[in-house]
């Protein structure tokens, strides 16, 4: 059973607004996920990290930015939000090792840019 | 360019008819194949990981097989509550996972 929590659930924002979505899990995992999901569509990887004080950027450019400066916490930051950012947002972890590791998901942040 | 194809796109099956959903897949060097069940408005649930061709996985009323080409969710005596999108991704071991755009499955009672 996965342990991995995000806060808002659903977040209503105007343009311009600065924004955090938190994310944090309980599991030790050492690998941690943001990935954008529109309705009907694939779920895109925007950014992952491998640990403490690593992060990347994933296969979709997003104007966001993330941070690792604890194992379990993993937030996504947007520094002034536009209508074009509003999507379902989905961070996952998973622990590292192995070829081919499985990813546990959080129950999402559904953001509204108006 | 890595590819997961999932078919079809909507399922509609009576309480009990039992059905395969496929995902294709086309990419180099695959490591391992997930199944996830997503509820509206919810995160993705881990169902199943296969790793290698002919292996096969059961939950409940759920079987996942793998081949070279293709993964199949098979659902045996569906109940209502199978109702959701069903997504399969794929790793090719740089740990990121490619997704599928999912079959939406609707059981009618």
């Amino acid at each position: 059973e996965a342990d991995i929590y995000q806060t808002p659930r659903y977040l209503v924002i105007g343009t311009g607004k600065k924004i955090t979505l938190e994310c944090s899990q309980t599991m030790g995992h050492d690998k941690m996920y943001w990935y954008q999901q529109d309705p009907g569509m694939e779920l895109h990887l925007i950014h992952y990290s491998y640990g403490v004080n690593s992060t990347e950027k994933g296969d979709l450019s997003s104007e966001s930015t993330v941070s690792r400066i604890r194992t379990e916490h993993f937030p996504l930051t947007l520094e002034s939000a536009r209508p074009s950012h509003t999507s379902q947002y989905l961070c996952a972890s998973s622990r590292y090792g192995g070829s081919a590791d499985t990813q546990y998901f959080g129950p999402g942040t559904r953001l509204t840019v108006l | 360019e890595d590819q997961v194809t999932q078919s079809p796109e909507a399922l509609r099956l009576q309480e009990g008819e039992s059905s395969s959903l496929n995902c294709s897949y086309t990419v180099s060097g695959l490591r391992g194949l997930f199944w996830y069940r997503q509820d509206p408005g919810k995160g993705p649930e881990f169902l199943f990981t296969l790793y290698s061709a002919g292996e096969e996985k059961e939950k409940e009323r759920l079987k996942a097989t793998l081949t070279k080409k293709e993964s199949f969710l098979h659902i045996t005596a569906p109940k209502p509550e199978d109702s959701a999108t069903y997504l399969c991704a794929v790793s090719i071991g740089n740990e990121k996972l490619t997704f599928g755009t999912g079959t939406r499955l609707t059981i009618i009672p």
